[in-house]
């Protein structure tokens, strides 16, 4: 199947400071990617749709200024947690689409 | 709203026994269906997919799809202690939007 990476996988910061989250389709072009988010046994909530060269759709209730997203490019997708706080303390994962099926890349973990 | 739902579990079985894990959805205009393992700490893997009526066999695994009852199961069969994870239930909808349910929790006792 296709391969995402995300990078890093584990991250520690400060509280107050920002965390850049990167999401990459190695073997495959992605004009769609998804970032998800999740919570020690519950499932993945979707945050926002990420777009190729256009604004991400943010989910119902999911702050667009604290979650910011682009995808500048068809093979990169990053996610950027602003001002982060120990409750944004997550998963988060991102998943590409190939041929309409969805592949995550392994979710970093930041820890504020 | 569109749903898809999962016996969060525990299901526990014991090695080497057949594994039986149950979907349904909200959504008749659902086109495609998924199931992913996730272990903890990890992100969740593709294992099946099925678009259509009837099952879909690949090594252990068995996907079972029955559109007019808007049910999807995923059997494992000689199941290992190496299955215990949380099974994650995906349909996407007409519209390309991939719906998961919460997921069940397998425990495969040796």
């Amino acid at each position: 199947g296709a391969v995402v990476s995300q990078h890093p996988s584990w991250v520690i910061c400060k509280s107050g400071t920002s965390v850049k989250i990167e999401c990459r389709s190695l073997d495959f072009q992605a004009t769609t990617m998804f970032w998800y988010r999740q919570f020690p046994k519950q499932s993945l909530m979707l945050m926002a749709t990420s777009n190729e060269g256009s604004k991400a759709t943010y989910e119902q209730g999911v702050e667009k200024d604290k979650f910011l997203i682009n995808h500048a490019s068809l093979t990169l997708s990053t996610l950027t947690v602003t001002s982060a706080h120990p409750e944004d303390s997550s998963f988060y994962i991102c998943s590409a689409t190939e041929v309409n099926i969805q592949y995550f890349g392994a979710g970093p973990r930041p820890s504020v | 709203q569109k749903e898809v739902e999962q016996n969060s579990g525990p299901l526990s079985v014991p090695e080497g026994a057949i594994a039986s894990l149950n979907c349904t959805y909200s959504d008749r205009g659902s086109q495609s269906f998924f199931w992913y393992r996730q272990y903890s700490g990890k992100s969740p893997e593709l294992i099946m997919f099925i678009y259509s009526n009837g099952d879909k066999e690949d090594g252990r695994f068995t996907a079972q799809l029955n559109k007019a009852s808007q049910y999807v199961s995923l059997l494992i069969r000689d199941s290992q202690p190496s299955d215990s994870a949380t099974y994650l239930c995906a349909a996407t909808t007409g519209g390309f939007k991939t719906i998961f349910g919460a997921g069940t929790r397998l425990f495969v006792k040796a």
